[in-house]
């Protein structure tokens, strides 16, 4: 099951812009995580949010969360070539184990 | 990619094969994950398992199976059932301390399964 929904499927911007992501969710979450994906490789962990936050910051990282409208935006500020990559948002539910369940993920391209 | 490997990079399966692969971790971690990643695709969860000598299944489970021997290894299993192998597939693994609301996944760097 997919929970989580991203948006815009895929952007891009020149370098130097900031690139904003979004994600809706459906269910009440425990809390909500951000990954990277480089094209062929592995995921890897950028920032987690928990349902009592609002906002969280990590170097060029902002992310926002309102659980009211069960969304979420990640905001990369001053982009850079090195920034290519997919982009997933990951929901941690409240109930059940400790799986997240992923977006689609967008596909973000800095244009040097 | 953490501590986390994953064997074979590449692997080819034949038609009616059951092929397997290799997920280790020396991370200390109590739960592991599989999943399957299609083109331009989110990740789609096939098993996980919380701790040694226990798994569940995830969303597509069909087709696939899984043990969990020891903590460091979870090897997944793609059998003859499973008619559209064809995919990348990611192995993962956290920590299972629910006190922490912390359950940020490491990720291995994936083996790309195809059919010949």
């Amino acid at each position: 099951s997919q929970q989580g929904e991203e948006d815009p499927q895929a952007l891009s911007i020149q370098e130097g812009e900031n690139a904003t992501m979004n994600c809706s969710y459906k269910t009440s979450i425990n809390n909500l995580q951000w990954y990277r994906q480089n094209s062929g490789r592995g995921l890897v962990h950028l920032i987690l949010i928990r349902s009592n936050e609002r906002e969280k910051h990590s170097g060029r990282l902002r992310v926002t969360l309102d659980t009211s409208k069960k969304s979420s935006s990640l905001l990369i500020t001053a982009s850079r070539a090195a920034d290519t990559a997919s982009y997933f948002c990951a929901t941690g539910l409240i109930q059940g184990a400790q799986k997240l369940v992923f977006g689609q993920g967008t596909r973000l391209t800095i244009n040097p | 990619d953490g501590g986390i490997t994953q064997s074979p990079k590449y692997l080819f399966r034949k038609e009616g094969q059951n092929v397997t692969l290799s997920c280790e971790q020396n991370l200390n971690h109590d739960a592991m994950y599989w999943y399957r990643q299609d083109p331009g695709q989110g990740l789609r969860l096939i098993y996980y398992s919380q701790i040694v000598n226990d798994f569940q299944k995830g969303d597509i489970a069909e087709g696939y199976s899984v043990s969990r021997e020891k903590k460091e290894s979870f090897p997944l299993t793609v059998t003859s059932a499973q008619k559209n192998p064809t995919a990348f597939y990611l192995c993962a693994s956290s920590t299972a301390d629910r006190a922490l609301a912390k359950n940020i996944q490491y990720f291995g760097a994936g083996t790309r399964l195809s059919v010949l």
